[in-house]
């Protein structure tokens, strides 16, 4: 089945480093993968999405590639912000049972020290 | 357009009560899923709704749990009898659909329940 995996959190950065938030997927066929963002309180929003090999998905400095060949989505940002903390969900949908459900990794909380 | 609402924002109760959730999706939006979230689980898909229809409900824990959307613009998830590991908080969410394209959810603020 369908699956996605994150690495384990928290991630703990001061201001201005170098981000990287691993997600690998397992999928039967040929998934969409995206980022979502969920700061304290609120519900989930989209951050970027890729829906084919190789696609680049990009968002407020944020980016990630959709690598096939090593089923990988890893999230980078090249200088975090204390206004990034908030926790981060990997996220896959395949069409090809012809769902729009989400398949949604465990999230990974991401704290950006001043 | 105000998003997804939903409604309360946080709800106390005690075990054995009956508790409905209630969320009115973006306007417009054909489909429509509950979520569930807690620590321990992580963000768990209930049950979604295609053009009012339910189409998945494999992710509802128990028969303690139901959901409708009686029409387009309002659903609600309903616990009954309520236990504490209900406690969570629960979203709801929305998207619409052109052919094979795929289209952001769009979440809602989550209602925080609580069961004494």
């Amino acid at each position: 089945g369908n699956s996605v995996t994150q690495m384990e959190g928290p991630v703990t950065l001061s201001e201005e480093a170098f981000l990287t938030i691993n997600c690998t997927y397992t999928a039967t066929g040929y998934p969409s993968l995206f980022w979502y963002v969920q700061y304290p309180g609120e519900g989930l929003q989209l951050l970027l999405k890729a829906t084919k090999a190789d696609d680049k998905g990009s968002n407020k400095g944020f980016e990630a590639t959709y690598r096939k060949e090593t089923t990988s989505f890893h999230l980078e940002k090249g200088s975090v912000q204390v206004s990034d903390s908030a926790v981060y969900f990997c996220a896959l949908s395949d069409l090809l049972d012809s769902s729009y459900k989400l398949i949604f990794g465990s999230g990974t909380r991401l704290l950006v020290r001043p | 357009d105000a998003g997804v609402i939903q409604s309360p924002r946080h709800e106390v109760t005690e075990m054995g009560q009956e508790v409905t959730l209630r969320c009115k999706p973006i306007s417009g939006h054909d489909y429509l899923f509950w979520y569930r979230q807690t620590m321990m689980r992580g963000l768990e898909l209930l049950i979604y709704f295609n053009n009012n229809v339910p189409i998945d409900d494999s992710g509802m824990p128990e028969d303690r749990f139901s959901a409708k959307m009686p029409n387009a613009s309002f659903s609600t998830l309903k616990i009954q009898p309520s236990e504490p590991r209900d406690s969570a908080v629960y979203f709801c969410a929305s998207s619409f659909h052109s052919g094979s394209s795929y289209n952001e959810q769009f979440f809602g603020p989550g209602t925080r329940l609580t069961v004494l």
